[in-house]
């Protein structure tokens, strides 16, 4: 079965830092890209980061671009997201999802980690 | 930044009733667009990409419309587990967008 399992969310306070995981099974993150997407609380999606197959190209939103990281362990078939200089607003429902093979749109979600910044 | 938009922001259908969401961008994005759908507590669910092509798994019910800017999604007849929010996303360029949701509730 193809899944996706995040994990690492927490509490933390402002310009902490945090690091999350995202553990597929069932396809090789290898050959897939790769996203981060989150949710603030009552709020919408918002895309974060991608990571191409065989790390290859990385793309972010500017909201978090040089505070946030993507990676890859193709090892431990893991995603990460390295968080820094955390703020109030990056509260969120963080998943994982990923690129489809077909088309751009992101075909299977990790269930999400809850990320709360908070003094 | 390409901005999706939305509408309504809430939809009030009966069960059996036909549904359709609205999703517009502010620049062509041709036919690179998908929808989602969200229950309460777990995470989107892939509907609809390419514009029109159903996800595996996704029930006939479900169709997706339009070209450009302007696209729709039409749940034909409401089930009771299709009251959820429903999001367009666009991935024809960086960054990909999503539109702000579509809730589609019981009336």
């Amino acid at each position: 079965e193809v899944q996706l399992v995040e994990s690492g969310g927490g509490l933390v306070q402002p310009g902490g830092s945090l690091r999350l995981s995202c553990a597929a099974s069932g396809f090789s993150l290898s050959t897939y890209g790769m996203n981060w997407v989150r949710q603030a609380p009552g709020k919408g999606l918002e895309w974060l980061s991608y990571l191409g197959s065989g790390s290859s190209t990385i793309h972010s939103a500017d909201s978090v671009r040089g505070r946030f990281t993507i990676s890859s362990d193709n090892a431990k078939n893991s995603l990460y997201l390295q968080m820094s200089s955390l703020r109030d607003e990056d509260t969120a429902v963080y998943y994982c999802a990923r690129y489809s093979g077909y088309s751009g749109a992101l075909d299977v979600w990790g269930q999400g980690t809850t990320v709360t910044v908070s003094s | 930044e390409i901005v999706m938009t939305q509408s309504p922001a809430t939809l009030s259908v009966s069960p059996g009733e036909r549904a359709t969401l609205s999703c517009r961008a502010s620049h062509s994005i041709s036919d690179n667009l998908a929808w989602y759908q969200q229950k309460p507590g777990q995470p989107p669910r892939l509907l609809i990409y390419d514009v029109s092509t159903r996800a595996t798994g996704i029930p006939a019910g479900f169709s997706g419309s339009g070209s450009g800017t302007e696209f729709t999604l039409t749940i034909s007849s409401l089930q009771s587990e299709d009251f959820a929010v429903y999001y367009c996303q666009q991935y024809n360029k960086w960054p990909q967008t999503f539109g702000q949701g579509t809730k589609v509730e019981i009336k």
